[in-house]
């Protein structure tokens, strides 16, 4: 059964630090990852995905990698803003039907 | 088209009651997720439409939960007997196809009291 662990659960950093969510899922064989954000008692908005073949996809400041064979991704936020402040998620593609999610990253930025 | 959209955001009802939440997928997306989520937890798959055909259903559907999608539009999620532990915000999400990208609606809260 696929899992997925995202480390640190919390974070918080000042106005200005770039930083680094980590993701890692235990079953390789996955399709395709993507992350997203979610705002509090809010749905889910899509922030990159990263299909299977690639290696690492690029939005602004963010920046998402992949290591199948680690069963590893990152999200690397630069220059971080009080408005990046929010919940980060990863999932991961299940044999094309279905996301697996980890628990999430609670980021705070502090101006 | 303005995403997904799912209705209604909130609801609150008693014990042993039965809701049904509405889901409005991406206008050509033909595939249409839900997923329950709990505080301080990710989303966890309920089921899945491609077109009208419902393909697959987690363990964590109950014979009270029954998800419908007629003529590969919109899609509805009833409970029936609602329980304490229903209560949770219900996701609905749609792909284009396949192992594409998801799209989430704003979610439906559910308290159950």
């Amino acid at each position: 059964k696929q899992e997925v662990t995202q480390i640190p659960a919390a974070l918080s950093v000042p106005e200005g630090e770039n930083l680094v969510l980590n993701c890692s899922f235990t079953d390789s064989a996955i399709y395709n990852l993507q992350w997203f954000r979610q705002d509090p008692g809010k749905g889910l908005t899509s922030l990159l995905l990263i299909q299977s073949s690639q290696r690492e996809q690029t939005s602004g400041r963010l920046n998402a990698s992949l290591d199948k064979s680690s069963g590893r991704s990152t999200l690397y936020i630069a220059a971080s803003q009080p408005g990046d402040s929010a919940t980060y998620l990863c999932a991961v593609f299940e044999y094309g039907n279905k996301l697996v999610f980890g628990a999430g990253t609670i980021l705070r930025v502090k101006s | 088209d303005t995403g997904v959209s799912q209705d209604p955001r909130h609801k609150i009802t008693k014990r042993g009651q039965n809701v049904t939440f509405r889901c409005d997928p991406i206008s050509e997306h033909n595939r249409l997720y839900w997923y329950r989520q709990t505080l301080g937890q990710g989303p966890e798959f309920l089921t899945y439409f491609q077109n009208e055909a419902q393909l697959e259903k987690s363990r964590l559907l109950s014979d009270r939960f029954s998800a419908e999608r007629p003529k590969g539009s919109f899609s509805t999620l009833e409970i029936q007997r609602t329980e304490q532990g229903d209560s949770a915000m219900y996701l609905c999400a749609s792909s284009l196809k396949r192992d594409t990208e998801a799209f989430f609606g704003q979610g439906t809260r559910l308290t159950v009291v």
